[in-house]
């Protein structure tokens, strides 16, 4: 199985709401990431998990929480969303080496489209 | 921030052509990497090239990697209206991947 599933694939939200994305993988890796990609632009790293410990924020405000449950799952929890905060955010994942520099090939999932009104 | 700039950043060929991309990059890194991506779908990995590696084959792809002049190149050979699509060279250093802006591929049919 090299599929990275991701739910829902929509959400439309409000800025007083709380939802949560869910991501999910079965295939033993070890890293798992979040980004947020705006209409023609580059996918923006926003958080890293090594071995379910956060190693990298990239100074993403705390209205983003992720939360790795176990090895399979990465979740991440929205509360106060602005209007500008709408992307598709992207789930992936790869191997991971917690001994090296692991930014091996990552594998993504279909992303979930928000719009925040 | 963005390490990767991609050149040209739209770029149309007829089916049969060749395609080329190019990506320069600023820092040192581990590996660089393409990917695809279809309009608001996820990402596919396509070829990592590793900073020992100079060149590599898979499948009508072939990128080559300059670590001297930092860039590398993607060519995709005899295009197919399939291969429409964004595609991104990404850095990987620090246990992360860092994406370019994106080159615009249209092959007409």
């Amino acid at each position: 199985d090299t599929e990275v599933t991701q739910t829902p694939k929509h959400l439309v939200m409000g800025m007083t709401n709380k939802k949560s994305l869910k991501c999910e993988q079965h295939m033993g890796h070890r890293a798992m990431y979040w980004y947020k990609q705006k209409a023609k632009k580059p996918p923006e790293l926003m958080f890293v998990y090594s071995y379910e410990k956060l190693s990298i924020n990239e100074s993403v405000p705390s209205r983003f929480s992720p939360e790795c449950p176990n090895s399979s799952l990465l979740n991440l929890h929205l509360h106060a969303l602005q209007p500008e905060d709408s992307a598709l955010y992207l789930c992936a994942s790869s191997q991971g080496n917690w001994y090296r520099d692991s930014s091996d090939t990552q594998y993504f999932g279909p992303g979930t489209r928000l719009t925040v009104l | 921030s963005q390490q990767g700039e991609e050149d040209p950043q739209a770029l149309s060929i007829q089916e049969g052509e060749n395609a080329t991309m190019n990506c320069s990059y600023k820092t040192s890194i581990n590996n660089l990497q393409w990917y695809r991506q279809n309009s608001g779908r996820g990402l596919v990995h396509l070829i990592l090239i590793r900073s020992n590696e100079r060149e590599k084959h898979s499948g009508r792809l072939r990128v080559t990697l300059d670590t001297s002049k930092k860039s590398s190149s993607l060519l995709i050979t005899a295009s197919r209206a399939a291969d429409t699509a964004s595609y991104f060279c990404a850095t990987g250093a620090n246990s992360k991947l860092t994406f370019g802006k994106g080159i615009t591929l249209s092959v007409r049919p």
